[in-house]
């Protein structure tokens, strides 16, 4: 069981905005950056976010980022067909030395 | 071009080893930070191993004491030795870069540089499936 949490599915129709939360403590989200990752069927995560709310060259601008205390949340406007995809968030955990996930939240788009 | 290619999954049995290679281009490997990060079928990522340029090290509590991280700069590669292999340890085992990006923001106190850290290049994986 991960330490971050994760709603396990977000839905929305094309066009509508979608949020999705990742739920952390002190040692990890509080202390640190949130990063998301963008991961499609057989193939190897991407980053999205990293920094909780900066953008890497080449990201829809519709992609954003924000966090407040020990939540993050990934914003995904204007949903398009091709955003659906597993969703990670991301944050380096103060207790265990190490990179923490949260479980994943799978994104449909209606 | 920047790329990552890992390598040595296969089947294993219970309380078997394994070596995984990650073979990097692109970049050198003993400058900068590594990690291994796996997942399991139908699961989410699970962070398993780290290791910078000054050779500092950590383990995620699952495979402590029983996988092993190592470079090889004259190949300019990444490895995971792994022993004492579970059913629970069968994955796709990835490598990535850790990436650092430096960013100027004004606060009240005046300008401050933040340091942010993030995985920006990974591998397309290894498959390890462990089974009698």
């Amino acid at each position: 069981q991960s330490v971050v949490t994760q709603p396990p599915s977000a839905s929305g129709a094309p066009g509508q905005r979608v949020t999705i939360s990742c739920s952390g403590d002190s040692s990890n989200i509080r202390s640190n950056a949130v990063n998301w990752y963008q991961q499609f069927p057989g193939r190897a995560p991407k980053v999205l976010i990293f920094g909780d709310n900066q953008r890497p060259s080449g990201v829809p601008d519709r992609f954003s980022g924000s966090k407040s205390g020990t939540s993050a949340y990934l914003a995904i406007n204007g949903l398009q067909s091709e955003d659906e995809a597993d969703y990670y968030c991301s944050s380096w955990d103060d207790r265990q030395n190490g990179w923490v996930f949260g479980g994943g939240t799978k994104v449909t788009v209606l | 071009e920047v790329q990552l290619v890992e390598s040595g999954g296969g089947l294993v049995q219970p309380g078997g080893s394994l070596r995984l290679s990650c073979g990097v281009s692109g970049f050198t490997v003993s400058a900068s930070t590594m990690n291994w990060v796996r997942q399991a079928p139908g699961k989410g990522l699970e962070w398993i191993s780290y290791m910078d340029s000054s050779g500092t090290i950590y383990y995620a509590d699952s495979v402590k004491g029983r996988f092993t991280i190592s470079r090889d700069n004259d190949k300019n590669s990444l490895a995971l030795q792994m022993n004492g292999l579970r059913g629970e340890d069968a994955a796709v085992y990835y490598c990535a870069r850790e990436k650092q990006v430096s960013l100027k923001k004004s606060t009240p106190m005046g300008e401050s540089t933040y340091y942010y850290y993030f995985l920006d290049v990974w591998g397309r994986g290894t498959t390890v499936t462990v089974s009698s």
